[in-house]
This record gives C-alpha cells, structure tokens and sequence, in this order.
C-alpha cells in the first residue's frame, strides 16, 4: 500500500529552539519524496524535494530508505516558520502525489 | 508568467446537483492534476490530464470526470453530489507527465454540498 503518515497533527515549538517534523511513507517502489508548506492564507506550494538535497529557508529533509522516513529539520525555528506542512511521495506511473494529513507548526515568541 | 488560477472559490450545491469547476493552468505547463481535501485531512489525488488524456486516477467514483483543454486548462465534473463531496479542491498544474516535476497548486475551490 503508498501511504504517508505524519504522526503529529500539532507541533509547538519556540523561536531559535530546534524542529523536527516527522514523515513515514509505505512504498514499494523507489521513493520520491516532497515537503509542502501552506502559509496563512497562501496557497500549497513546495518546500523541497529529496533529490534535490538542498536547504531552503532553513530546513533540510533527509531520506532514510531503513527507517523509511523523511523528517524535516531546521536547527533554529523563526515564528514565519508557523505553517502547514505536508509530506508527500510520488507514485511513479500514475505520477500522482500521495500526501500525509500535514503537521501544523506554531513557532511561539 | 501566470500562476494557476481556480475558478469559483466558493459554491454552495444540494444533493444530487452537479458542479463543474476550472482549472487554468501556469504559464507552459501542460499538466494537471486534481486534489481533493477534506477538513483536516491533506489533498487526495482525484486524476490527472497530459496533453488531453486522462493520465492517472485515484480512488474516485466515476461521477468525477475531467477534460483539459488544447490551451491546457481544465474541468473538474462532480454529478450527484453527496453530502461527503463538501471540501477544498485543488488543481495543480506541472510541466510533463514523467519525473518528480514541481507541480503548482492554485488556491483552491470550497465546495459545500447541503
């Protein structure tokens, strides 16, 4: 079965302390995995992508093919992080996202 | 260059209506795909259209159907509204039918079936 599980609905954290937001997905082919970040009154839009192994705004994912995992990272939390996060994996073929049900990050002052 | 735009952002429909919803897609892109996102839930990939061409489905019923356009922008077709069918749809527009291609999400359509 392709799932995408993200464990936390909520996630509260404080400025400048450390960010985790977890991602596990079920597939059994070669994973292509993606964070999204919908903003307050913004619209979905990418965040990053593990092939693409790059830093953006901060945060960094990496894929973990024995855990099974794509945790987003940031070392140092800044209240714009506050957003909804979503972890999603391509299907490959059918070229369809499947999306876990998103993490709401609130950064407090 | 042209973001992806929705139209309407808000509809209100009974049971057993039928709502057509459009999709224009970003500036050279020739793909779309089509979400659907409950409450509390993340987007749910309802299909996709290449170049005109149903190229993937998800696990809908039939009653939702789509045509994309020769200027590649598209049409989401719901019949027989059910009181389950109430979310945000989204559209996303993508270059390419192949690869991990970004795909560009509009704002959505809220659809509220009494």
């Amino acid at each position: 079965a392709q799932r995408v599980t993200q464990p936390e609905k909520l996630l509260s954290v404080f400025k400048g302390a450390p960010v985790e937001l977890k991602c596990n997905y079920s597939y059994s082919g070669s994973p292509e995995l993606f964070w999204y970040v919908q903003y307050s009154r913004q619209r979905l839009q990418l965040l990053l992508r593990h092939i693409s192994r790059e830093s953006i705004k901060g945060f960094t994912a990496d894929l973990n093919k024995g855990e099974t995992s794509f945790h987003l990272k940031k070392p140092f939390a800044q209240e714009e992080d506050s957003a909804m996060y979503y972890c999603a994996l391509l299907i490959q073929g059918a070229q369809k996202l499947v999306f876990g049900q998103g993490t709401r990050l609130t950064i407090n002052p | 260059e042209t973001g992806v735009t929705q139209s309407p952002t808000h509809l209100i429909k009974t049971r057993g209506q039928q709502v057509t919803l459009r999709c224009s897609s970003q500036s050279g892109h020739n793909t779309v795909s089509w979400y659907q996102q409950a409450l509390g839930q993340g987007p749910q990939f309802i299909f996709q259209y290449y170049r005109e061409e149903e190229n993937g489905r998800g696990n809908f019923p039939p009653r939702f159907s789509g045509l994309q356009f020769p200027n590649y922008s598209s049409e989401l077709n719901v019949n027989a509204l059910e009181l389950d069918d109430s979310a945000l749809y989204l559209c996303a527009s993508s270059l390419g039918s192949r690869g991990p291609n970004e795909q560009f999400f509009g704002p959505g359509t809220r659809l509220t079936v009494l």
